[in-house]
């Protein structure tokens, strides 16, 4: 089983600041990577897929990169609705699908 | 509008079952593989089941093999999921996500299952 490690679990930031999260695998999972937003009461939000594709209707502040083991989500300017729990997520090798444990990004 | 709706959940005792199910609308169902993904109070996501789009293959996370059963009915649009041995340890919110072989890029809304005497 790939396990996703997250870090930091809490980014405490400001509207207008750079975030950026990342997501470490136990193993390679070449670009199978996604990214997705989830909000206190709401279903995950699907942000990126394979590593660095933006899904429909994602804003342009966020953008993913990384490859093999190492990646991260890179939010430009925080919106005040930016603030939220993310999540990573594997599909190179499965079962299981993984997901990492998350990061809040919370406001300073 | 590509949409998921879960119903079914609820409070059961340990050792009760359950039937979830997922109605999908605005797509074309029977081409997707189907996933369900639990997540109990303040905790991640976990994912929990997996069906193909005719429903001929399946998978299961080791904590649910043997108690769970993923189905679907492609004329109904729907997907299920059966849950027996219920435990404690089940209470979760449960989603439904559609897999587009590149990205699960729809959820539904998610029913929340608890667990308890």
């Amino acid at each position: 089983e790939i396990v996703l490690t997250q870090s930091p679990a809490t980014l405490s930031l400001s509207p207008g600041e750079r975030a950026t999260l990342s997501c470490r695998a136990s193993q390679s999972v070449i670009s199978y990577l996604a990214w997705y937003q989830q909000k206190p009461g709401q279903a995950p939000r699907l942000l990126i897929y394979n590593t660095s594709n933006r899904a429909t209707g994602v804003p342009a502040r966020f953008s993913g990169s990384g490859s093999g083991t190492d990646f991260t989500l890179t939010i430009s300017s925080l919106e005040p609705e930016d603030f939220a729990v993310y999540y990573c997520q594997q599909r190179y090798i499965w079962p299981p699908w993984t997901f990492g444990q998350g990061t809040k990004v919370e406001s300073k | 509008e590509v949409q998921l709706v879960e119903s079914g959940g609820g409070l059961v005792q340990p050792g009760g079952s359950l039937r979830l199910s997922c109605a999908g609308s605005g797509f074309t169902f029977s081409n997707y593989w189907m996933h369900w993904v639990r997540q109990a109070p303040g905790k991640g996501l976990v994912w929990v089941s997996r069906i193909s789009s005719d429903g001929s293959a399946t998978s299961y996370a080791d904590s649910v093999k043997g108690r769970f059963t993923i189905s679907r009915d492609n004329a109904k649009n729907a997907l299920y999921l059966h849950m027996n041995s219920l435990r404690v340890e089940d209470t979760a919110v449960y989603y439904c996500a559609r897999d587009t072989s590149n990205s699960w890029d729809t959820w539904g809304q998610g029913t929340l299952v608890t667990v308890s005497s």
